[in-house]
């Protein structure tokens, strides 16, 4: 089955200081990874990707993310934290079970970040 | 930059009513999705769009959900007989294509059944 794990319900940095966020997955076919994140009361914001390439891939507000393929994770990272960055960090790959063309995404549980000042 | 909206923001009704959930997609995308998150909990898949046909459903999205695409630039989710659990935010999202393009959501529907 494939799956994402977000293995964190919650993460506690201090501002300035390097975050990360971890995501593993388990994928039957290409592992197109996902970042999304959610402010309170507010729509899912997609952050960033990785469909093939380089494996450190650079998105929105200073974030990267890290695929490794042989351990199957796609951890968010940044390098130094704000505390504008507190919000619900959400991580998803494409589902690849369905025979048809129009792919959804499949949603880990999701991590709260909190970056304390 | 353009974005997906949906109306209203926010929805009580009663249960066994019937609501519609309205979304503008980006204008040039060709994939719809309506997904929903249950407070607390996570997001899960409700319907994909494409071609005007549905192109795959959840087990949640039975009987009682329709979407409609009814006018090449709304896409509706309607909820015929609401339920208690029915209760939760509704996100439609669109994307330009499948498979590796990004896809972007909206502000999402709070439906409180009451």
């Amino acid at each position: 089955a494939q799956s994402v794990a977000q293995p964190e319900d919650q993460v506690n940095v201090a501002e300035g200081n390097p975050l990360t966020v971890k995501c593993t997955y388990s994928v039957s076919g290409n592992p197109y990874l996902f970042w999304y994140v959610q402010y309170p009361n507010r729509g899912l914001q997609f952050l960033l990707k990785y469909i093939t390439g380089d494996n450190l891939v650079k998105g929105s507000y200073g974030f990267e993310a890290e695929f490794n393929k042989s351990q199957t994770s796609f951890h968010l990272k940044k390098p130094s934290a704000l505390v504008s960055d507190s919000a619900l960090y959400f991580c998803a790959v494409r589902d690849w079970s369905n025979a048809g063309n129009n792919r959804k995404l499949i949603w880990g549980l999701g991590t709260s970040l909190a970056v304390n000042p | 930059e353009p974005e997906v909206t949906q109306t209203p923001s926010h929805q009580v009704t009663q249960m066994g009513q019937e609501v519609i959930l309205r979304c503008v997609p980006i204008s040039n995308h060709l994939y719809f999705y309506w997904y929903r998150q249950i407070l607390g909990q996570k997001v899960e898949f409700l319907v994909s769009f494409y071609n005007n046909e549905i192109s795959e459903k959840s087990e949640i999205f039975d009987d009682q959900f329709s979407v409609e695409r009814p006018d090449g630039s709304n896409f509706t989710l309607k909820i015929r007989s609401t339920k208690l659990e029915d209760s939760a935010m509704y996100f439609c999202a669109s994307s330009l294509g499948n498979s590796f393009y990004e896809q972007y959501f909206g502000p999402g529907t709070r439906l409180t059944v009451t």
